[in-house]
């Protein structure tokens, strides 16, 4: 079955410091990823893709993120952490199970606190 | 969420009551999704469309319908069969294929008087 763990709840980091959010998936055949964020309230916002290509990808409001092949992982990445990047991030993968019907499988989702 | 509208954005169901929740676009996509997240569960996929007049069962369809009759609108109606609704529930659009993103409303959130 295809799937998407976001092994942590929440993660806690200084304002200014990297943060890490973390995504692995279990997929058959190459993996379609996506990072979504969502602030209180509202709906969620995307933030980058992997389709294909360099595993670094570069997305909105300074966010970055490395896929893994070989450790099925796609890690939310940001050099400098800002207050107002507090919010809920989820992880997302596209299902190819019933074809390309451009479901996407999410995982739980990590709440990430900035402090001042 | 521009381009994406979900009404209304607070709704309340009396018990055995039957509600709908709109959801209507103008970015002329296709492909139009209904997901439920519930605190700590992510989401889960209701209902799919990706052509008028054409819809699926995602995971969790039971107690939940949808229509689509115009390629803007794809309204989700919570019956009285769905016996948990209160939830966060948001509409999806997306161009079509694999590779393509999906945009999300700002939701509507359900609660049970």
């Amino acid at each position: 079955a295809q799937s998407v763990a976001q092994p942590e709840d929440q993660v806690n980091v200084a304002e200014g410091n990297p943060l890490t959010v973390k995504c692995t998936y279990s997929v058959s055949g190459n993996p379609y990823l996506f990072w979504y964020v969502q602030y209180p309230n509202r709906g969620l916002q995307f933030l980058l893709k992997y389709i294909t290509g360099d595993n670094l990808v570069k997305g909105s409001y300074g966010f970055e993120a490395e896929f893994n092949k070989s450790q099925t992982s796609f890690h939310l990445k940001k050099p400098s952490a800002l207050v107002s990047d507090s919010a809920l991030y989820f992880c997302a993968v596209r299902d190819f199970i019933y074809g390309n019907t451009g479901k996407l499988i999410f995982g739980q989702g990590t709440t990430l606190q900035v402090k001042p | 969420d521009g381009g994406i509208t979900q009404s209304p954005k607070y709704l309340f169901r009396k018990e055995g009551q039957n509600v709908t929740l709109s959801c209507e676009q103008n970015l002329n996509h296709d492909a139009m999704y209904w997901y439920r997240q519930d605190p700590g569960q992510g989401l889960r996929l209701i209902y799919y469309s990706q052509i008028v007049n054409d819809f699926q069962k995602g995971d969790i369809a039971e107690g939940y319908s949808v229509s689509r009759e115009k390629k803007e609108s794809f309204p989700l109606t919570v019956t009285s069969a769905q016996k948990n609704p209160t939830a966060f529930y948001l509409c999806a659009i997306g161009a079509g294929g694999g590779k393509n993103i999906q945009y999300f409303g700002a939701g509507t959130r359900l609660s049970v008087l």
